[in-house]
């Protein structure tokens, strides 16, 4: 099974600042990566796939990148709706995994 | 627009069965694959396997022994049971859908809180 790590677990940033977040598998995923949103007491919603096309209806300052073992989600210029977890996910290899979540919340 | 929605007793006791399921709307559920997912309370998220419209299953190894997933596509509707349950096994239950059998999972139900106990 691929381990997917993220990092930092929590990063904490001002509104209209940029955020890293970052993913890493155990082995090659190749770009069969994708990364999502998750709210409180809400589903995660997909925005990114393919580790840099983002999904119907996201917004343009989310983007993507990496291929391999190591991918990275850029939020160039956070909005008050983007604090929330986030999760990296491979679906490269059965059974796919997810990474533990990175919260982004209000500096 | 799509939309899931999941369905099933919110409380299960040790040893029994949870079976839960996941009704789509606004779409029809072929040509597509279906997913269950679980979250533990606090914790991160977990396959537990999909399904092709036509039948086709894969499991995580993990739950494997204890998984079962069925498909009415009369209703629009696919399931899941796992056996046996223990308290490890309280969790969000999501449903999502994915286009191929390796893809990214683009509609998610609500998920539904199962909490296993006696």
């Amino acid at each position: 099974e691929i381990v997917m790590t993220q990092s930092p677990a929590t990063l904490s940033v001002s509104p209209g600042e940029r955020a890293t977040l970052s993913c890493r598998a155990s082995q090659s995923v190749s770009n069969n990566l994708a990364w999502y949103q998750q709210k409180p007491g809400r589903a995660p919603r997909l925005l990114i796939y393919g580790a840099s096309t983002r999904a119907t209806g996201i917004a343009p300052w989310f983007s993507g990148s990496g291929s391999g073992t190591d991918f990275n989600l850029t939020i160039t210029s956070l909005q008050s709706e983007d604090f929330a977890v986030y999760y990296c996910q491979q679906y490269n290899n059965w059974p796919r995994t997810f990474g533990p979540g990175t919260t982004v919340d209000i500096k | 627009q799509v939309q899931l929605q999941e369905s099933g007793p919110g409380l299960v006791r040790p040893s029994e069965t949870l079976s839960l399921t996941c009704t789509v709307s606004g779409g029809s559920i072929s040509p597509y694959y279906w997913s269950w997912i679980r979250q533990p309370p606090g914790k991160g998220l977990e396959s537990i396997g999909y399904i092709f419209y036509s039948g086709g299953t894969n499991y995580n190894p993990s739950l494997k022994s204890r998984v079962t997933m069925s498909v009415d596509t009369s209703k629009n509707q696919f399931s899941l049971q796992l056996s046996f349950v223990t308290a490890a096994d309280t969790a969000i239950y999501y449903c999502a859908r994915h286009r191929s059998a390796m893809a990214s999972l683009d509609y998610w139900g609500r998920g539904t809180l199962v909490t296993v106990s006696s």
